[in-house]
């Protein structure tokens, strides 16, 4: 069974620090995907990562997949609180389901 | 273009009742998933609908049932309520294509049940 395991699962900075969270799994994704999820709202895509080594970045936050692909990390650089959010990582099984990590809840005090 | 509308928003029920959601999805999406979001598990994968076929299941109960209406639009079904029910049900579209997965997911807001 195909697991992805994200750590914290809870982060609480203040604005303007750096923060790094991570997506693991024992098992080889042929991509994964970040979501963020706000209070009251569905999870919105962020991004998705296809190859091995792959570096993505969007604005402030940079997403990296590993050379194996088994393991992926979100950067955010200058934290600020519009940041604040669920941040769930996600990959295809074999049947083409995503499989989910249960996320990182991060909080940005002003 | 109109997002992916969950109704009703919000619902109280009691247990041993039954509960119904309804998704609308993306115009032109004719991939539907529900998903379960609970504080403690996460999201959990209810099923997919695709042209009106369940295509994927996951590890529910047969309490929890859905369908897929012609014009792509979905409905979850939630049979003999439990407490242990209380939860964000999500519903997700996306351009699926027969037998691949296909990229992003589009969220609606949610329905938010309690059951009492």
């Amino acid at each position: 069974t195909q697991l992805l395991e994200q750590s914290p699962q809870f982060l609480s900075i203040q604005e303007g620090e750096n923060l790094t969270v991570y997506c693991n799994s024992s098992s080889v994704f042929s991509s994964l995907q970040w979501y963020r999820q706000e209070p009251g709202e569905g999870p919105v895509l962020l991004v998705t990562v296809v190859t091995g080594g792959e570096v993505k970045k969007l604005k402030r936050l940079t997403f990296q997949f590993g050379d194996a692909r088994k393991d992926s990390s979100l950067h955010i650089t200058a934290a600020q609180p519009g940041d604040t959010g669920l941040y769930l990582c996600a990959g295809p099984d074999s049947n083409y389901q995503l499989i989910w990590g249960a996320g990182t809840k991060l909080i940005i005090k002003p | 273009k109109a997002g992916v509308t969950q109704t009703p928003r919000y619902l109280i029920k009691t247990r041993g009742q039954q509960v119904t959601l309804s998704c609308s999805p993306i115009s032109g999406h004719r991939s539907v998933s529900w998903y379960q979001q609970t504080p403690g598990q996460g999201l959990q994968f209810l099923f997919e609908y695709f042209s009106e076929t369940q295509r994927n299941k996951g590890n529910f109960p047969g309490r929890f049932s859905g369908r897929q209406f012609s014009n792509s639009r979905s409905e979850m079904n939630v049979s003999t309520l439990e407490l242990g029910d209380s939860a964000l049900y999500l519903c997700a579209s996306s351009l699926a294509v027969t037998g691949g997965f296909t990229g992003e997911l589009f969220f609606g807001e949610g329905s938010r049940l309690t059951v009492l």
